[in-house]
């Protein structure tokens, strides 16, 4: 069975530029969240997604989106990069809306330069 | 305060001894209670869950959450090298109804 897939593993981004981050869930998983992960802060919950609907969002600039689709999959949009974003962003999966017990992936290093 | 508390550690005991990891949190409506270890490079994994006061074993792993006193813990018997990792506190529920992470504990186990 397959596991939570991100892609891309890494990236580089110039300041100001925009980026979209890929997450595809474990089969049969219709919840995915997001998370920023850094040294300083620890895991920063970012969106959360049942069913193509964001449930919950966390305290993060308007510059950071997301959707998911209805093969639950799901995107983040993180525009007009900032030094600061350059983290790990982490997916996670569950099989339904009321099972935290997340499945994630390996993640995105996202580098701001 | 924090959300979701831990002893960044790091915590170090010798193989084969008990390790006590333990975390505290806020918001007295929480419902759900998880333990997740990260080895470093790599994601947080899920290695325990509880929902309910009490002790819940699974191996060498035991959880304890004590609802009252906000209080949750991950007990490791017979550690080995191979535990050597951060492990975090993870809380869902309450005003919130986000699952939040606590920083975490780095435990280091030495042979």
């Amino acid at each position: 069975k397959a596991g939570v897939t991100q892609t891309p593993r890494y990236l580089i981004k110039t300041r100001g530029q925009q980026v979209t981050l890929s997450c595809s869930p474990i089969s049969g998983h219709r919840s995915v969240s997001w998370y920023q992960q850094t040294p300083g802060q620890g895991l920063q919950f970012l969106f959360e997604y049942f069913s193509e609907t964001q449930r919950n969002k966390g305290n993060f600039p308007g510059r950071f989106s997301g959707r998911q689709f209805s093969n639950s999959r799901s995107e983040m949009n993180v525009s007009t990069l900032e030094l600061g974003d350059s983290a790990l962003y982490l997916c996670a999966s569950s099989p339904n809306r009321e099972d935290y017990g997340y499945t994630f992936g390996s993640g995105t290093r996202l580098t701001v330069v | 305060q924090k959300e979701v508390e831990q002893n960044s550690g790091p915590l170090s005991v010798p193989e084969g001894a008990i390790a006590s990891l333990n975390c505290t949190y806020s918001d007295r409506g929480s419902q759900s209670f998880f333990w997740y270890r990260q080895y470093s490079g790599k994601s947080p994994e899920l290695i325990m869950s509880i929902y309910s006061n009490g002790d819940k074993e699974d191996g060498r792993f035991t959880a304890q959450l004590n609802k009252a006193s906000q209080y949750v813990s991950l007990l490791i018997r017979d550690s080995q090298p191979s535990d050597s990792a951060t492990y975090l506190c993870a809380v869902y529920g309450g005003a919130t109804n986000k699952l939040i992470f606590g920083t975490g504990t780095l435990l280091a186990v030495q042979p």
